[in-house]
């Protein structure tokens, strides 16, 4: 079955630096891979999609890069900022078969933004 | 405002009460799903339905039902709950057929079976 995986379950960095998380698939080839904010106790928040045809993606601080032959995307906040701090999901969804409403997440990764 | 809405938000039962958890979104999306969310095992689609009367199964349906006659709504249903249920659960909407796009969050039912 499909597998996804966030390369780490927590990431410390200094405020104004930036973070880059990694979001890494096996079995299938997505169409699209989206990438959500967590804060504690509350629901996910949509941030940005990218297509499998698309190399880049950008929106104000945030950037995401898919590269369907390594099987990877990554995401970067440029200049963090503590406000930043959450729990960060990348999602992918399948186009094919009956599996278009599938939705797959990773389990996160903590980013801590420190003053 | 535009929102999911869930009820209710805290729920303590015991094994074998049946319960339903309601979700509703004021969108008009077409798409709508249940998640839960456990500790180390992230978050797991359990159903999600791409319009009315159409449901499917996400990675972990045993034990749930869902339902979907209206549009706006989307209601959990555990007929017999077990403590491995216990967990915090997320309804979501999107506004394609696909729900490939952003989905919208609720703001989550965190249900504990006893």
């Amino acid at each position: 079955s499909q597998k996804i995986e966030q390369n780490s379950e927590a990431l410390n960095i200094q405020e104004g630096k930036t973070a880059t998380l990694t979001c890494n698939y096996t079995n299938y080839s997505p169409a699209y891979l989206q990438w959500y904010r967590q804060d504690p106790g509350r629901g996910p928040v949509f941030l940005l999609l990218i297509r499998e045809n698309e190399k880049e993606k950008r929106k104000e601080r945030l950037k995401v890069t898919f590269d369907t032959t390594l099987k990877q995307s990554l995401f970067h906040i440029t200049a963090s900022q503590p406000a930043d701090s959450a729990t960060y999901l990348c999602a992918l969804s399948m186009n094919y078969g009956g599996s278009q409403g599938n939705l797959i997440f990773g389990k996160g990764t903590k980013l801590s933004v420190k003053p | 405002e535009a929102q999911v809405t869930q009820n209710p938000r805290y729920l303590i039962t015991v094994t074998g009460k049946k319960l339903t958890v309601t979700c509703s979104q004021n969108m008009n999306h077409e798409y709508m799903s249940w998640y839960r969310q456990d500790p180390g095992l992230g978050l797991r689609q359990i159903y999600y339905s791409m319009n009315v009367e159409v449901t499917d199964k996400g990675d972990v349906p045993e034990g749930y039902k869902v339902s979907r006659k209206e549009k706006r709504n989307f209601p959990l249903i555990l007929e017999s709950p077990s403590p491995n249920q216990t967990s915090l659960y997320f309804c979501a909407s999107s506004p394609t057929t696909f729900g490939i796009y952003e989905q919208y969050f609720g703001p989550g039912t965190r249900l504990t079976v006893t």
